[in-house]
């Protein structure tokens, strides 16, 4: 079963330093999504890719944060000079085809810990 | 703008005991619905969705029904097991375009043997 993978699972660094995860979306979905999860909250969308064209951002989405699709395939989510407000469990999702109603597959996440 | 509101946690259930947990919603026209669930140290995993009016959706003996007169997705397990012990968010599709999803808080719930 190849479901949505997410590397590294977990990743700890000093303030300051620069971060990336990598999604590795379902092989056929064109549709991308990255979303944060603080501790007792859901889920808040930070950005979206339909196929290679990332075609919104949220505005929890700082300049310290860019994100990438190259070829419509795996995604990178880079954070620039670290805060400890950073600090969250960092999800992707995928999912297939036009309109709403295909649901949403998600990664386990990286957790991101800010020392 | 979209909204979801989910009750607020823990719930702490025995064995075989009822389920419900509350979820309504604020949006602009008539979003798809979904249930999602999250066990400790994993990502979200989709219970159940809705897509308009009226549907149930239904899985592992859990149901809800798409309420529009009550813009409500309310989440019910006739009897629950200790395995059900977990983190439930409720969830709206936006229909801007993107199909973004609006979470609730989430509400924990506690099964004891």
């Amino acid at each position: 079963d190849t479901g949505v993978s997410q590397n590294p699972r977990h990743k700890i660094t000093k303030r300051g330093q620069n971060v990336t995860f990598r999604c590795d979306p379902i092989s056929e979905h064109n549709r991308l999504y990255w979303y944060r999860q603080t501790l007792g909250q859901g889920p808040e969308f930070l950005t979206y890719f339909q196929n290679e064209a990332q075609l919104e951002k949220s505005r929890l989405l700082s300049d310290r944060f860019s994100a990438e699709r190259p070829k419509g395939s795996f995604s990178t989510l880079e954070i620039q000079r670290t805060e400890q407000g950073d600090s969250a469990m960092y999800l992707c999702a995928s999912s297939l085809g036009q309109g709403e109603r295909q649901p949403q597959h998600f990664g386990d996440g990286t957790r991101l810990s800010i020392l | 703008g979209n909204s979801v509101t989910q009750m607020e946690g823990p719930v702490t259930l025995s064995e075989e005991a009822f389920l419900t947990i509350n979820c309504t919603y604020t949006a602009t026209g008539y979003p798809s619905l979904f249930w999602y669930v999250q066990y400790p140290g994993e990502g979200l995993q989709l219970l159940l969705k809705a897509t308009k009016a009226d549907d149930k959706g239904s899985n592992k003996g859990f149901e809800a029904t798409y309420r529009k007169e009550t813009t409500s997705f309310h989440l019910e397990k006739g009897s629950v097991q200790v395995s059900d012990s977990a983190v439930y968010f409720c969830a709206l599709s936006d229909r801007s375009g993107t199909y973004k999803y609006i979470f609730g808080t989430g509400t924990r719930l506690k099964v004891l043997a």
